[in-house]
């Protein structure tokens, strides 16, 4: 069975850091391309970045390119996120998913974990 | 990185069908098939129900189908039951100067 557990959310102050983390298992995480996706308090949902199964193709929103650094170690069967100078607006729950299905498609989610960034 | 235009509320009663709208770009929904939709149910995370504009992941029911028009992609639900009261996004690849995706802004269904 497919499982992704995320850890390292918390609460931040504004222009602070933080390391989510991802663990995976039931699966071969070294061989599927992997997502964050986020989501505000009672908002959408939004897509964070990508990262390719070597990591060589990586991609960012707009709202988080410069701030934010994706990251997996295969070896560990963990994904990352490394968030720089956060902002209110980064306020959110922060999932892990995986496209094992099929491309292009977010088919495995993670429970997710809540970032909330405030004085 | 704006986000794909969905009706805001849906609602209909049981056993009936409703659609729900995704409406993109020529750069998203209008240039390629990765259209895929989502259920979320409150306090949970989402569950592909369709992905590559109509292709159903196996153990989603087959009351759910998705298609796409130009730039505009749907999802339909038949047969509507209590269950399938939740929250729905779309999603789009889209390629312009990089490579990225985009969420709808989600649609409340309610069944009545």
């Amino acid at each position: 069975e497919v499982q992704l557990v995320e850890s390292g959310g918390g609460l931040v102050q504004p222009g602070g850091s933080l390391r989510l983390s991802c663990a995976a298992s039931g699966f071969t995480f070294s061989s599927y391309e992997m997502h964050w996706v986020r989501q505000a308090p009672g908002e959408g949902l939004e897509w964070v970045s990508y990262i390719s199964t070597s990591g060589s193709a990586i991609y960012y929103a707009d709202s988080v390119k410069g701030r934010f650094t994706i990251s997996r170690d295969n070896a560990k069967n963990s994904l990352y996120l490394q968030m720089y100078s956060l902002r209110a607006e980064d306020t959110a729950v922060y999932y892990c998913a995986t496209e094992i299905l099929t491309g292009y498609c977010f088919d495995s989610w993670g429970q997710g974990t809540l970032v909330t960034v405030s004085s | 990185q704006s986000a794909l235009t969905q009706p805001a509320s849906v609602s209909g009663s049981p056993g009936q069908s409703i659609t729900i709208s995704c409406t993109g770009t020529s750069s998203d929904v209008g240039r390629y098939n990765y259209v895929s939709w989502y259920q979320q149910h409150p306090g949970k995370a989402p569950k592909v129900m369709i992905y590559d504009v109509n292709n159903r992941p196996s153990g989603v029911s087959n009351r759910f189908s998705g298609s796409k028009s130009g730039n505009t992609a749907s999802l339909t639900i038949s047969g509507l039951q209590a269950e399938d009261e939740a929250d729905y996004y779309c999603t789009s690849y889209r390629s312009t100067s990089t490579s990225s995706y985009v969420f709808g802004s989600g649609t409340k269904v309610t069944v009545l």
